[in-house]
């Protein structure tokens, strides 16, 4: 009931495309939604958060979808670059404690020019 | 933003060694830490959730006498790997929290540990 689900495994995209990564929960007790972007040799930086009371939240080229009753959100880059190339992970926590977050599996991307 | 640094960024050491690895909050106090292990390929495992000033919260199935985590201040926190040997190999990645509720927390760039 903990886990999130994060799909796909990798995934390559074109310079100027959209990515697309897919997560879903389960424990309806989460309300808060980050992404996090980690590259090689690196600890991850948080991308965007989210939390259930909106549906979308826009910032820059990284858009979150959120759909509270399929328990299911997700990321997209608009206007991929190379240098989006990382690893991005989802995770979920709880309002209780934003800090402590379960992670999911992680997507790699690979933005090809 | 706030910034956490850690130290060293990567270490080799022989099997039967212990390793510390520290976590320091540059500019922001931390009342919670945590500390997580990366496999190649892999997402991260909480393995401690730290709170200054008290012992150390483990997960399931983390040993809390072979990765010994003391969190003194509200500025640092380390992780030592008591007698390493070549499977306890990772990336180990530290975070701070502020401990408000709607703060994130904030990643180290980790430690790259290799035990020979």
């Amino acid at each position: 009931q903990q886990q999130v689900k994060q799909s796909p495994q990798s995934l390559i995209v074109q310079k100027g495309g959209i990515s697309i990564i897919n997560c879903a929960y389960e424990n309806t007790a989460f309300d808060y939604f980050p992404w996090y972007q980690q590259f090689p040799g690196k600890g991850p930086a948080l991308l965007i958060a989210i939390r259930p009371d909106v549906s979308e939240k826009k910032e820059g080229r990284f858009t979150i979808s959120f759909n509270k009753s399929a328990k299911q959100f997700s990321l997209h880059i608009m206007d991929s670059q190379p240098g989006d190339s990382a690893t991005y992970f989802c995770a979920a926590g709880m309002k209780t404690s934003y800090d402590k977050v379960i992670f999911g599996p992680g997507t790699s991307l690979s933005v090809i020019p | 933003g706030a910034v956490v640094s850690q130290h060293p960024s990567w270490v080799i050491c022989k099997s039967g060694t212990s390793v510390k690895i520290e976590c320091r909050s540059l500019d922001f106090q931390a009342t919670t830490m945590f500390w997580y292990r990366q496999f190649p390929k892999q997402s991260l495992m909480l393995m401690a959730t730290s709170n200054e000033g008290s012992k150390a919260t483990y997960e399931q199935g983390v040993e809390k006498d072979k990765f010994l985590i003391n969190h003194a201040s509200l500025t640092l926190s380390t992780l030592t790997v008591t007698s390493a040997h070549p499977e306890d190999s990772s990336f180990y990645i530290c975070s701070a929290s502020r401990g408000v509720s709607n703060q994130p927390q904030h990643f180290g760039d980790g430690t790259r540990l290799s035990i020979l």
